[in-house]
């Protein structure tokens, strides 16, 4: 079993939806969680970061932990087609001390 | 402020030889990460420096090794390559391994 889990998806939605996107992980020491998306032959780019359980917004970006579930989202809300990427969730023990640990990513696309 | 750049942007081996990437981390950050990243996979971590040591390594075998130089710059190096080690080598730099981790945009490896 991987430590992170992440529905690969790809995940197609007209644009003006929310996007809610999952991943669930099995290490309880896991204490940061970050939400990164990827262009296509791009680098992965830091949107969000929680620490511990609890949510996060930032413009449309809305990202929730529930550590007792061992569960965490990104809502995007308007989505826009410039949304349309790969989006990772990653974790650590301690915020960019340790290695990240990935999920898999979900595609995402919105079509106009 | 130039972020982080990696070289060369693509690299074609042959099975056996040897590889070098090189990363130069973002103005001012002293801890280089590196990562590999499959096709359809999210980025798996291989090894962290910091002061020009290794600090923590991931699962992968002993032919991937690495190097800090003084001006914080780092290099992976590749052995007896195999079809398997093709896929897109991230660099991520941090300050002190605190906080945001930098991605770069990667060199692609396609090891035939």
């Amino acid at each position: 079993q991987k430590e992170v889990e992440q529905d690969p998806g790809p995940l197609s939605v007209p644009e003006g939806a929310i996007v809610s996107l999952n991943c669930t992980y099995s290490n309880s020491a896991f204490q940061y969680f970050m939400w990164y998306r990827q262009y296509s032959r791009k680098g992965p780019e830091l949107l969000m970061y929680t620490y511990s359980s609890g949510n996060k917004e930032d413009g449309r970006f809305t990202a929730q932990v529930d550590k007792s579930s061992k569960y965490i989202s990104l809502f995007i809300r308007d989505s826009q087609p410039s949304d349309s990427a790969t989006y990772l969730c990653a974790m650590s023990g301690s915020f960019g001390n340790e290695k990240l640990t990935f999920g898999t990513g979900t595609r995402l696309t919105i079509i106009p | 402020d130039a972020g982080v750049t990696q070289s060369p942007t693509h690299l074609i081996k042959t099975r056996g030889q040897q590889v070098t990437l090189r990363c130069s981390p973002k103005s001012g950050h002293d801890t280089v990460s590196w990562y590999q990243q499959a096709l359809g996979q999210g980025p798996q971590f291989i090894f962290q420096y910091y002061e020009e040591e290794e600090r923590q390594r991931g699962n992968f075998p002993d032919r991937f090794s690495g190097h800090q130089f003084p001006n914080y710059s780092s290099e992976l190096n590749v052995n007896a390559l195999l079809l398997g080690d093709s896929a897109l080598y991230l660099c991520a730099s941090s300050l002190g391994g605190r906080g945001e981790q930098y991605f770069g945009p990667g060199t692609r490896l396609t090891v035939t």
